[in-house]
């Protein structure tokens, strides 16, 4: 069955550091989305690409779709100690989009 | 807040019983789906209902089901309950069917089976 798998699945960093998540898919994707979770809490919604080599921008996080709509990641510029929590990659196959199949996630840690 | 609710918060039950939990979606939104998260995983897809019609559905036995009202709050009735079945219960509600749609989650029931 179709599979979205993510990497890394962990990550430690020093606050102001970068950091970059990848989500990887084993079929074409009508689209995209990108929730970040922080502990004990819910899935929240970032961003969702559609097009083809999309690139969308929030503050410090770039999000890029890949050319094939097989992949994607995400990019955190400068993090800061409130980018901690879990970040996970969502995809509709395309010709479904009733099932969002989700990536394990990437989870950030930030020592201040 | 996303104005997705979700009831109880927490739960605990014995393997066999039998669970309802309930998802209040976002005014105007007429599509729920569930998920099922177990600890230190992504969110698995149940089901989705769209206007009271179960409208695509996950990997889940049958002793899932689900119904969605007229109001389109809706409710999970898991069966037989498992041990494996301990999981937080996350619903989100979104505006259409089938469209790749934003969708918004509730705070979840955390559902623990002893």
């Amino acid at each position: 069955g179709q599979q979205v798998m993510q990497i890394p699945q962990y990550q430690h960093v020093q606050e102001g550091e970068d950091f970059t998540t990848y989500c990887n898919s084993s079929t074409t994707l009508s689209n995209i989305q990108w929730y970040k979770q922080r502990p004990g809490g819910h899935p929240v919604f970032l961003i969702q690409l559609v097009k083809s080599g999309e690139v969308k921008k929030q503050k410090r996080l770039t999000f890029q779709f890949g050319e094939a709509k097989k992949n994607s990641s995400l990019h955190i510029t400068a993090t800061q100690t409130t980018d901690v929590g879990t970040y996970f990659c969502a995809g509709y196959n395309a010709g479904n989009n009733r099932k969002l199949i989700w990536g394990l996630g990437t989870s950030l840690a930030v020592n201040p | 807040e996303t104005g997705v609710t979700q009831s109880p918060t927490h739960l605990i039950k014995t393997r066999g019983q039998q669970v309802t939990l309930r998802c209040s979606s976002q005014s105007g939104h007429n599509t729920v789906s569930w998920y099922q998260q177990a600890l230190g995983q992504g969110p698995q897809f149940i089901f989705q209902y769209y206007r009271e019609e179960e409208n695509g559905r996950g990997n889940f036995p049958p002793r899932f089901s689900g119904l969605q009202f007229p109001n389109y709050s809706s409710e999970l009735n898991v069966n037989a309950l498992e041990l494996d079945d301990s999981a937080l219960y996350l619903c989100a509600s979104s505006l259409e069917e089938g469209s790749p749609d934003t969708q918004y989650f509730g705070p979840g029931t955390r559902l623990t089976v002893l």
